[in-house]
């Protein structure tokens, strides 16, 4: 399979800081995404972002493909941005399994 | 759009019992998949699908039968469930087209075996 590695593992903001969030994997893929799972437990959709730079609202992201990484941007965080940060991929060469990273935990205080 | 739906929210059940939890979805997609989430973990896929009729093993399948008679729906079964198998089970789908394969993911069932 393909490892997937995020870092840092847990991050303490005060509100309006920024912060980059990564994402390393071991092999090609033809699928990344970026979901925020909040406290209640949800998985939210924030980028499918297999290669190139995408920005909405106060968020952004960028995928190297060639350098297999990712970086999740978050700029001026809000309280409500709390929550764990999960990178998923799809591998060129592993069929049809998706990984997931471990996350990172985002905890952001007023 | 519904987009992915669970069934239950939430469970109990005695070591022994079995059960089973529903998935569908409504948005045509050709690929189901469920995993299990514990603390402090990422996500561990346990079987997919990629189309009605088709399914596969994932990182975890032992314990876990799964079948896809139709595009919409993709139920997990426990046959006899077991303390390790208390965790919290997402379902999602997709395409599988690889020019876009975006992955949706319904709201959970939090599971707890006695």
């Amino acid at each position: 399979g393909i490892q997937v590695e995020q870092s840092p593992p847990d991050l303490i903001l005060q509100e309006g800081a920024n912060s980059t969030l990564r994402c390393n994997f071991s092999d090609s893929v033809n699928n990344l995404q970026w979901f925020h799972q909040n406290p209640w437990g949800q998985l939210i959709n924030l980028f499918y972002i297999p290669s190139g730079t995408k920005q909405n609202g106060r968020l952004s992201a960028t995928t190297v493909a060639t350098e297999r990484y990712s970086l999740l941007y978050i700029s001026s965080s809000q309280t409500t941005d709390s929550g764990v940060y999960f990178c998923a991929v799809l591998g060129f060469n592993t069929g049809n399994q998706f990984y997931f990273g471990t996350g990172t935990s985002l905890t952001v205080i007023p | 759009n519904a987009g992915v739906t669970q069934t239950p929210k939430f469970q109990v059940l005695k070591t022994g019992q079995s059960m089973t939890l529903q998935c569908a979805q409504d948005m045509n997609h050709e690929y189901m998949s469920w995993y299990r989430q514990d603390p402090g973990m990422g996500l561990r896929l346990i079987h997919y699908s990629v189309g009605a009729g088709i399914t596969d093993q994932g990182e975890v399948p032992n314990g876990y039968n799964v079948s896809r008679s139709t595009t919409e729906d993709f139920p997990l079964r426990l046959l006899s469930a077991a303390p390790s198998q208390t965790s919290v089970y997402f379902c999602a789908s997709s395409y599988i087209d690889t020019g876009y394969n975006e992955q949706f993911f319904g709201p959970g069932t939090r599971l707890t075996v006695l």
